[in-house]
């Protein structure tokens, strides 16, 4: 049972637009959303997380829109930069359970 | 600023052998967890452990399959007879509560 469900497996966007990568659980009790950004050879690491307590929030150019109704939230990259090139994971926390969506390659052409 | 360690950071063994994988999270982190990833792939949620013992666990792991904390600082996962499927990153983290986990770099272990 897949208990997050990150879309699209992989993303091509042109320097200077926007990246979106969409998620969505089924758990209701995860209360911690934080999206990882991982680059080749690297672990993930930490890039925005939201609390189901706001619908938004945004870090200079990465915005995480969530919808607690919908059980679904996103990733936006604004500006996207080929230095934005790598894999980002979409994972849901909650208590002792993180479990990760199946990740996005995210390519940026200059 | 504090890190999660693994070592070692490459591993290769022969099917059947065991495989034990070893992280330091950071000191004051709670909650600790192993994932694994194929070639680049997914990552996979192995186990999680907490209050010295573990938390949740997937299908994946299954009895070939352990972790200890044996110190109070070394977390490791035991790997008793690995099988060539077993080829994969993998990844130790920690967190303090519900919160930011911090991932250490990784064992590419490799099954020959």
């Amino acid at each position: 049972q897949q208990q997050v469900k990150q879309s699209p497996q992989s993303l091509i966007v042109q320097k200077g637009g926007i990246s979106i990568i969409n998620c969505a659980y089924e758990n209701t009790a995860f209360d911690y959303f934080p999206w990882y950004q991982q680059f080749p050879g690297k672990g993930p690491a930490l890039l925005i997380a939201i609390r189901p307590d706001v619908s938004e929030k945004k870090e200079g150019r990465f915005t995480i829109s969530f919808n607690k109704s919908a059980k679904q939230f996103s990733l936006h990259i604004m500006d996207s930069q080929p230095g934005d090139s790598a894999t980002y994971f979409c994972a849901a926390e909650g208590g002792n359970d993180m479990r990760f969506g199946a990740g996005t390659r995210l390519t940026v052409k200059p | 600023e504090p890190e999660v360690t693994q070592t070692p950071s490459h591993q290769v063994t022969q099917m059947g052998q065991e495989v034990i994988l070893r992280c330091v999270p950071i000191s004051n982190h709670l909650y600790f967890y192993w994932y694994r990833q194929i070639l680049g792939q997914k990552v996979e949620f192995l186990v999680s452990f907490y209050n010295n013992e573990i938390s949740e666990k997937s299908e994946i792991f299954d009895d070939q399959f352990s972790v200890e904390r044996p110190d109070g600082s070394n977390f490791t996962l035991k790997i008793r007879s690995t099988k060539l499927e077993d080829s994969a990153m993998y990844f130790c983290a920690s967190s303090y509560m519900n919160t930011e986990a911090f991932f250490g770099q990784g064992t590419r272990l490799t099954v020959v």
